[in-house]
This record gives structure tokens, C-alpha cells and sequence, in this order.
């Protein structure tokens, strides 16, 4: 089975603070992904990664980073957390094979206050 | 403009009846569809996917039917459990990298 695990299932930050979120995958998946979850707008791609230090902007990239630095890491940095990034962040992998499935980690709730 | 929508934001079922997902897209070149679900406080976890080539799959309770002129699939969930509710989302692959996702519909089973 695949596994996907992210760093913390609940995050409170201050206005301001840089935060870390970290996935890791065991399945030798070549892409990975970052989304934001809020109600009624689905899941938005932040960033996503098809390859070791590469990167492209999704959706809403704005206020947000990635590295990936190892093929089974992948993490996401606001550079200076905002009230209006409260929200769950959700990290997933796929194989990088046509048709692409994507697996999700459990989430992490992030609240700035 | 959405590319994949799912028009219902809530839905309330009868444990033991038919449940019905609705998702409508807008891109031909879209030959790869996927349901999934969430509970709160989980990511989503995979359910079904149907290819483009094909206009049902079927893996026990569930079933996808596609209608490629309608631009058209829906997911029904036969017999509705209570372990069913959750909210449900539609994604579309086109080829990319990227997965195109749909608002999501929250199933409410009632007992």
C-alpha cells in the first residue's frame, strides 16, 4: 500500500511566522503534490514536483514555496504565514504513469492566528 | 472557468437506497476519471476510476457511468451505508501532470 505521511495533523502559527510542512512518500512515486482544502472550493494545487528539485506553480502558488530535495520528500514553506492561509493542506504522490492516481497523506490542519 | 463541476454541494440519502453523484466537464480531451472520498480531518482516499474508453465500472457498491456526449458521470452508491457519509470528489485527467478537481458533494446518509 502506499504511504503517504505528513509532519503534523495540527499546526497553530502566529501572523508573520514561517512555517514547514513536510510529506513523505514510500513508494517511489515521481510526482508530488501540495493543495489547500477549503469548504466549497475543493482541493487547489499550491505546487507540484515531477522530479527531484523540480518544481511548477499550480493553482495558487502565491505565498508559498516548495523544495524537494529527495525523491520521497516533499515540503511546502509559507514565507510569512497570514490569517487567510488557515486552512487544511493536503500532500499527495503518483507514480507518474498514465492514467496518474493520485495518493493523498492525512492532512494537516493549519490555523494562523 | 471550471473545467470540472459538481453542482450539488450536499446530498441527503436514505441508508439502503441509491446514492447519486453528479459531475459534468467541460474538456473533450479528458480520458481518465476519478471519484474519490473524504472524511473531516483525512485526506482523500482513491474509489473508482473509469476510462474514457469505457461507459461503466463497477467495483461492488460502487459504479461510475460515464456519458462522453453529455460530458456526464456519476458515481451511485448501491445500498447507501451510513460509513458512506463523506464528501465525494470528482477529478478529471487529461494527460498532464495535474489532476482537475471538481467543488466536491457531501453525502449525508440518514438512518
Amino acid at each position: 500500500d502506499v504511504k503517504v505521511t505528513q509532519s503534523s495533523r495540527y499546526l497553530v502559527k502566529r501572523t508573520g511566522e514561517k512555517v514547514f510542512l513536510e510529506c513523505v512518500q514510500d513508494m517511489d512515486h515521481e510526482n508530488m503534490f501540495w493543495y489547500r482544502q477549503d469548504p466549497g472550493l475543493g482541493l487547489r494545487l499550491i505546487y507540484f514536483s515531477y522530479d527531484v528539485k523540480m518544481k511548477e506553480k499550480g493553482d495558487i502558488p502565491e505565498g508559498y514555496s516548495v523544495s524537494r530535495e529527495k525523491k520521497e520528500r516533499f515540503s511546502l514553506i509559507l514565507e510569512s504565514a497570514s490569517t487567510n492561509q488557515t486552512s487544511m493542506y493536503l500532500c499527495a504522490s503518483s507514480l507518474g504513469q498514465a492514467p496518474d492516481t493520485q495518493y493523498f497523506g492525512p492532512g494537516t490542519r493549519l490555523t494562523v492566528l | 472557468d471550471q473545467q470540472v463541476k459538481q453542482n450539488s454541494p450536499s446530498l441527503s440519502v436514505q441508508e439502503g437506497r441509491i446514492s447519486i453523484l453528479n459531475c459534468d466537464y467541460t474538456n473533450s480531451m479528458f480520458d481518465y476519471f476519478l471519484w474519490y472520498k473524504k472524511y473531516p480531518a483525512e485526506g482523500p482516499t482513491f474509489l473508482i476510476s473509469i476510462s474514457s474508453i469505457k461507459d461503466k465500472n463497477e467495483d461492488g457498491r460502487f459504479t461510475v457511468f460515464l456519458n462522453k456526449s453529455a460530458k456526464h458521470l456519476s458515481l451511485h452508491i448501491v445500498p447507501s451505508q451510513p460509513g458512506d457519509s463523506a464528501v465525494y470528489f470528482c477529478a478529471a485527467w487529461g494527460g498532464s501532470y495535474q489532476l482537475i478537481w471538481g467543488a466536491g458533494t457531501k453525502l449525508i446518509i440518514k438512518p
